[in-house]
């Protein structure tokens, strides 16, 4: 039971590239969500699902596009990285209200 | 939509000392959860708390939804409790959680 996995851990992006960060899941979750975390700050909400089929946007989803075509991937889209987007993203999941995050994913566009 | 605030943001205490910390918000909840983010970054489930009071160890928490407050208590802090402590809230008629502004806490040996 892996729980939440993120990959990559660490990516260099360049500006104007895209890139998609990985978000399994391996408990059978029907919530999901992804956020980000800038340095020294808390976590914004960019987006999350209710269920496969089904997102919605958070605080902050200028820029990212999500898709949820299973209950265990929530994978999200960057498609013009902008060095505003440097940050470090959370992957988590709920059960019962309970949420469960992942390890993050550092990000650096340049 | 809802405002989130924790109070203190930042905390220094010696080890062995105690600490209420405090998360403010500004609309009624479903939900409330604490979390630990360690020095390495990893976020732990603390508590799950919509109401009421709960402890585990050292820790305890206590909401009271109908205040709009809720308060994370920690005794004989050690070191390894440092990091960054957040409030997260579901606001009612949402699935979403809101963090709150975090608050970090440094333990001197």
């Amino acid at each position: 039971n892996a729980g939440v996995t993120q990959t990559p851990k660490f990516r260099i992006l360049k500006i104007g590239q895209s890139m998609t960060l990985q978000c399994t899941q391996d408990m059978n979750h029907n919530y999901m969500y992804w956020y980000r975390q800038d340095p020294g700050m808390g976590l914004k909400l960019i987006y999350y699902s209710v269920g496969a089929g089904i997102t919605d946007k958070g605080e902050v989803p200028n820029g990212y596009n999500v898709s949820r075509s299973t209950t265990e991937d929530f994978p999200l889209r960057l498609e013009l990285a902008a060095p505003s987007q440097t940050s470090v993203y959370f992957c988590a999941s709920s059960h019962d209200r309970v949420a469960f995050f992942g390890q993050g994913t550092r990000l650096t566009v340049v | 939509g809802i405002q989130v605030e924790q109070s203190p943001p930042d905390l220094i205490l010696q080890e062995g000392a105690n600490s209420t910390l405090r998360c403010n918000f500004s609309d009624s909840v479903n939900n409330l959860q604490w979390f630990h983010q360690n020095p390495w970054g990893q976020l732990i489930n603390l508590f799950y708390i919509p109401s009421g009071t709960k402890q585990n160890g050292r820790l305890s928490a206590t909401t009271v939804a109908t205040e709009r407050y809720s308060l994370l208590y920690i005794s004989s802090s050690q070191t390894t409790d440092s990091g960054v402590y957040f409030c997260a809230v579901e606001a009612s008629g949402t699935y979403k959680y809101i963090f709150g502004t975090g608050t970090r806490l440094k333990v001197l040996a």
